[in-house]
C-alpha cells in the first residue's frame, strides 16, 4: 500500500527564513504530488501538484517542490516565509491506476512562523 | 464558482447513534472522496465515489457508508457510532471520470462528535 512520510511533524522558523518541509512515498510506480495547506480554522487548499514534465513545480505564494524520483521525495520550499503562512502542511500522493485515485496523505507538518 | 459544500458543520452524537454527514461537489465534478481527520491519525481515505458508484474504499469497518445521487452529492453514514469516530470528516470533489490527474478540492469539513 501507498504511505506516505513528513518527517518534520513541527517547524517554528522567523520570518525571512527559508523553509524546506520534507516528503517522501512508497509508490514505486507514475505517480501525483500534491502539497496542500491548512491554515487555521480553513479548509484545505492546493498549494502545487506535480503530474509529469519539470520536476521543480511552482505553487501559489512563492511555494515550489521539487520531484526527486531516484528519492522517491517531493519537498516542499519557500525561500522567505511570512507570518501568514503559519499553518499546517501536507503532502499528498495519488496512485496512477484506475482504482487508487484517493489521495494517501503525510501526517502532516504544522509550520510556526514567528514574526 | 462555489466551492465544495458540507452539512452540518458540527455534529453531536453519542454513542450506538447514527449519523448522516452531506457533501454537494463543485459543479461539474462527478468524483467525490471522503476523508476522516482524526486527532493524532492524520487524513485517511475512507471512500470515493464517481457516477453513482462506490468506486474504493479504504480500511474502515462496513459501518461507514455511503451513496453519491444523480446530481453527484453525496451522503457518509456512519451507523453504531463508537467514541473513535470523533473526528473531522473531510468531502472532497473532482472532475470528471478519467481524468485522473485533476487535484481534488475540499469541503470545510463535519465536525463529529461522540459523547
Amino acid at each position: 500500500a501507498q504511505s506516505v512520510s513528513q518527517h518534520n511533524h513541527h517547524v517554528i522558523l522567523s520570518e525571512a527564513a527559508s523553509l524546506e518541509l520534507g516528503c517522501n512515498y512508497s509508490y514505486g510506480g507514475t505517480v501525483n504530488l500534491f502539497w496542500y495547506v491548512q491554515y487555521p480554522g480553513q479548509h484545505l487548499q492546493l498549494l502545487l501538484k506535480y503530474f509529469s514534465g519539470d520536476p521543480l513545480v511552482k505553487g501559489i505564494k512563492g511555494f515550489e517542490a521539487e520531484f526527486i524520483k531516484s528519492k522517491f521525495s517531493f519537498n516542499l520550499r519557500k525561500p522567505s516565509v511570512q507570518w501568514s503562512d503559519t499553518a499546517e502542511y501536507f503532502c499528498a500522493v495519488k496512485g496512477g491506476s484506475g482504482s487508487a485515485r484517493q489521495l494517501t496523505f503525510g501526517s502532516g507538518t504544522q509550520l510556526t512562523v514567528l514574526p | 464558482e462555489a466551492g465544495v459544500t458540507q452539512s452540518p458543520t458540527h455534529l453531536i452524537k453519542t454513542r450506538g447513534q447514527q449519523a448522516t454527514l452531506r457533501c454537494s461537489p463543485i459543479s461539474g465534478h462527478t468524483s467525490v472522496y471522503w476523508y476522516q481527520q482524526a486527532l493524532g491519525l492524520g487524513l485517511q481515505f475512507l471512500l470515493w465515489y464517481d457516477e453513482g458508484e462506490e468506486r474504493n474504499r479504504g480500511n474502515f469497518p462496513p459501518r461507514f457508508s455511503g451513496r453519491q445521487f444523480p446530481n453527484y452529492s453525496s451522503e457518509l453514514n456512519v451507523n453504531a457510532l463508537e467514541l473513535e469516530d470523533s473526528a473531522l470528516y473531510l468531502c472532497a470533489s473532482s472532475p470528471l471520470q478519467g481524468r485522473s490527474n485533476q487535484p481534488q478540492h475540499f469541503g470545510d469539513g463535519t465536525r463529529l462528535s461522540i459523547l
